[in-house]
């Protein structure tokens, strides 16, 4: 089953920012919303964005999310050592009639 | 509050089965569509299923399909995976998801603490 790309780590030190990104194909992220999960180490993810980019409640706005065409980017502002987890994207793949989800990625603060 | 809670995960020999059970409060479970995701140790998240709110439609991975099957209680506000066949790489953390929408492409915004399957001899 096809998944999304993502870099398996990123990094950055307090205050920076941190893009990752999502590579996909027409059939997924180009024709269906994209979302962003969080997952800390032994525990449940977490959705970071809803429909139409909605954030969820207790998600700051350091967290946005965009797309274009086949890829999508989750871009964290003013990293804080909080951020450090990991990080993937899913979307609904219409030809496959599957979800497909990225192959996630590590964040880390230096 | 919405909470999912998931059950009957353990040690299975390869070939065994299995059923886990999610049960779910704090919203109307019939409204939303509902998902398993699975986690191998050390590994990424791997969609396994998702069912429509009323039941009626079912989508799988081709990892699983065949020997996994998607159900729902909506008079008990509870969700279910039977799983047949089982193999060493079923070996996983199972997580029960909440769709944000009836229909399945929608988000998963809120997840269970999820079981433990272990397909081991």
């Amino acid at each position: 089953q096809s998944v999304l790309t993502q870099p398996p780590s990123a990094s950055g030190t307090p205050g920076q920012s941190v893009t990752i990104s999502c590579s996909g194909s027409s059939s997924n992220i180009r024709s269906n919303y994209v979302y962003w999960y969080q997952q800390f180490p032994g525990t449940a993810p977490k959705l970071l964005f809803g429909p139409d980019s909605q954030r969820p409640s207790g998600v700051p706005d350091r967290f946005s999310g965009s797309k274009s065409g086949t890829s999508a980017s989750l871009a964290i502002s003013g990293l804080r050592s909080e951020d450090e987890a990991d990080y993937y994207c899913a979307a609904w793949d219409d030809s496959l009639n599957v979800e497909v989800f990225g192959t996630g990625t590590k964040v880390t603060v230096l | 509050e919405v909470q999912l809670l998931e059950s009957g995960g353990s040690l299975v020999q390869p070939g065994g089965s299995l059923r886990l059970s999610c049960a779910a409060s704090g919203f109307t479970f019939s409204f939303h569509a509902m998902s398993w995701v699975r986690q191998a140790p050390g590994k990424g998240l791997e969609w396994v299923s998702t069912i429509g709110a009323s039941g009626d439609i079912t989508y799988y991975a081709d990892s699983v399909k065949g020997r996994f099957t998607i159900s729902r209680d909506n008079s008990k506000n509870t969700l279910f995976l039977q799983m047949n066949s089982l193999r060493a790489e079923d070996t996983a953390a199972y997580y029960c998801a909440k769709r944000s929408h009836a229909s399945g492409s929608y988000a998963a915004d809120y997840w269970g603490q999820g079981t433990l399957v272990t397909v081991s001899s």
